[in-house]
C-alpha cells in the first residue's frame, strides 16, 4: 500500500513551458485534490475531484487544469507556466463524509520556473 | 470570508515539557477539524482530528481541545520530543463536507 504517490518529485521550467503533474493513490478514495504551498504560507486549494471523471476549481485555480479520468489518477496541468508557479504542490486523497474526512498527503512535487 | 488563524507563528519549548499549539476558525458552520504536522521537505502528516459533537480528543501525547463558543481549537502535546519540531497546520471543514481549509502554519522548535 504506497498511500498517495506524485511524479516527478522535482522539476524547472522555463516561462511559457507546459507540463504535467501525475499524482497516484491506492487506496481507493473518492475525492482527490490538489494543493499549492508557497514559503511560509499554508496550503492552497488548486482543483479539486469528488469523482472520476468530475472536477472543480479551488481557491486558486487560474493558470491550472486538470483531469481525473481514472478513480486513482489525479493530473495536473500547467499549459503555459508563470514564475508565480514556483511553487511546491502536494495532491491529497480521502474517503467520503461516511468515515474520515482525513486527506491523505503526497510527497509533494517542487516546481521552480524561471 | 472564511479563515483559519493561529495565534503564534513560531513556538519554542524544552525537551519534555507540554506545548499547546493554539488556532481560531471563523466559520460556525464547520463541524470537522484536523490537524496535521509537516516536517521539512515532507507531505502533511495527520495527527489527530475532532467533530464539533465533541470538545476533547486524546491520541498518543497529543490531546485536541475544541471550544465552539470562541471558535477555538488548540493541540496539545504532552513530553515534547525533538522530532515533534515541525510546522503544525489546523484545518476546518467549513461549508463542505469534503474540502479542508487550512490556517498559515505554526513552527515548533524542541529546545534540547
Amino acid at each position: 500500500n504506497a498511500g498517495v504517490t506524485q511524479t516527478p518529485k522535482f522539476r524547472v521550467l522555463k516561462t511559457g513551458q507546459s507540463m504535467t503533474l501525475l499524482c497516484a493513490q491506492d487506496m481507493n478514495h473518492e475525492y482527490m485534490y490538489w494543493y499549492r504551498q508557497d514559503p511560509g504560507m499554508g496550503l492552497r486549494l488548486i482543483h479539486y475531484s469528488v469523482g472520476e471523471g468530475t472536477t472543480a476549481k479551488g481557491e486558486v485555480p487560474d493558470g491550472y487544469n486538470v483531469s481525473r479520468l481514472k478513480k486513482q489518477n489525479f493530473l495536473l496541468g500547467l499549459e503555459s507556466a508563470a514564475p508565480s508557479q514556483t511553487s511546491v504542490y502536494f495532491c491529497a486523497s480521502s474517503y467520503d463524509s461516511r468515515g474520515s474526512d482525513e486527506q491523505f498527503f503526497g510527497p509533494g512535487t517542487r516546481l521552480t520556473v524561471l | 470570508g472564511e479563515s483559519v488563524g493561529l495565534h503564534l507563528p513560531t513556538l519554542s519549548v524544552q525537551e519534555g515539557d507540554n506545548s499547546i499549539i493554539n488556532c481560531a476558525y471563523s466559520n460556525s458552520a464547520s463541524d470537522y477539524f484536523i490537524w496535521y504536522k509537516q516536517e521539512s521537505g515532507k507531505g502533511p502528516q495527520f495527527i489527530i482530528d475532532i467533530r464539533s459533537n465533541m470538545d476533547k480528543r486524546q491520541g498518543q501525547r497529543v490531546t485536541v481541545l475544541l471550544n465552539k463558543t470562541v471558535k477555538h481549537l488548540s493541540l496539545q502535546i504532552a513530553a515534547t520530543q525533538p522530532g515533534d519540531s515541525a510546522v503544525y497546520f489546523c484545518a476546518e471543514n467549513g461549508d463542505s463536507s469534503y474540502k479542508l481549509i487550512f490556517g498559515s502554519g505554526t513552527r515548533l522548535l524542541v529546545r534540547p
